[in-house]
């Protein structure tokens, strides 16, 4: 069965600081693999994706992602942080089929001033 | 264009009772999927809808049953309520099959007393 874990529950950043969330996933095929973001209150925005092809994968809101399949990770990076970043943060691998997401348990970041 | 539509954004029902959730996907989208999001918990796969069938369940019980309709919206039932059914749920839109591609609305926040 696949999982992600995501082994941060919350960490806290300095504004300007750069930003490294982490995320190892299960899964026995190629694995697809998201990042999405939610706000206090709001649904989920997704942030990148990856299917294949090259590893390092740019999203929105200046974030990117590498896909380490030696490491079964996925890790999101900013080099910046703002205080409009301080959100919630989820993994996502999607199965074979396309048609159910399993997410890990997210990561809460906090952008100190 | 709008988004995911989820109605009601807020409720609050009974032990016991039973409660309808709706969602109308984005233009252009012709499957929904439904989650469950738990407070502190990333998001559990319910069940995905597509050509009015369900097309694939998460490990929830029967309690939760779902229709999809002729305009690709999908309502979500949840009967007999527990406590624990409290919980953020967010309904997700794609297109075609297998959908690579999701779009999520804000969810129905519903607490059980």
């Amino acid at each position: 069965a696949q999982s992600v874990t995501q082994p941060d529950i919350h960490i806290t950043v300095s504004e300007g600081a750069s930003l490294e969330l982490r995320c190892n996933y299960s899964y026995g095929a190629t694995p697809y693999l998201f990042w999405y973001v939610q706000s206090p209150g709001q649904g989920l925005q997704l942030l990148l994706k990856y299917f294949s092809g090259d590893t390092l994968v740019q999203g929105i809101k200046g974030f990117e992602a590498e896909f380490k399949r030696s490491q079964s990770s996925f890790n999101l990076r900013k080099p910046s942080v703002h205080w409009s970043d301080a959100a919630e943060y989820f993994c996502a691998v999607l199965n074979n089929a396309g048609n159910m997401l399993t997410f890990g348990g997210g990561t809460r970041l906090m952008v100190k001033p | 264009d709008a988004g995911v539509t989820q109605s009601p954004t807020h409720l609050i029902k009974t032990r016991g009772q039973q409660v309808t959730l709706r969602c109308s996907p984005k233009s252009g989208h012709d499957t929904v999927s439904w989650y469950q999001q738990a407070l502190g918990q990333g998001p559990q796969f319910i069940f995905q809808y597509y050509e009015e069938e369900e097309r694939q369940r998460g490990n929830f019980p029967d309690r939760f049953s779902g229709h999809q309709f002729p305009n690709y919206s999908s309502e979500l039932n949840v009967n007999a309520l527990l406590l624990g059914d409290s919980a953020l749920y967010l309904c997700a839109s794609s297109r075609g099959q297998p959908p690579y591609g999701y779009t999520f609305g804000s969810g129905t926040r519903l607490t059980v007393v």
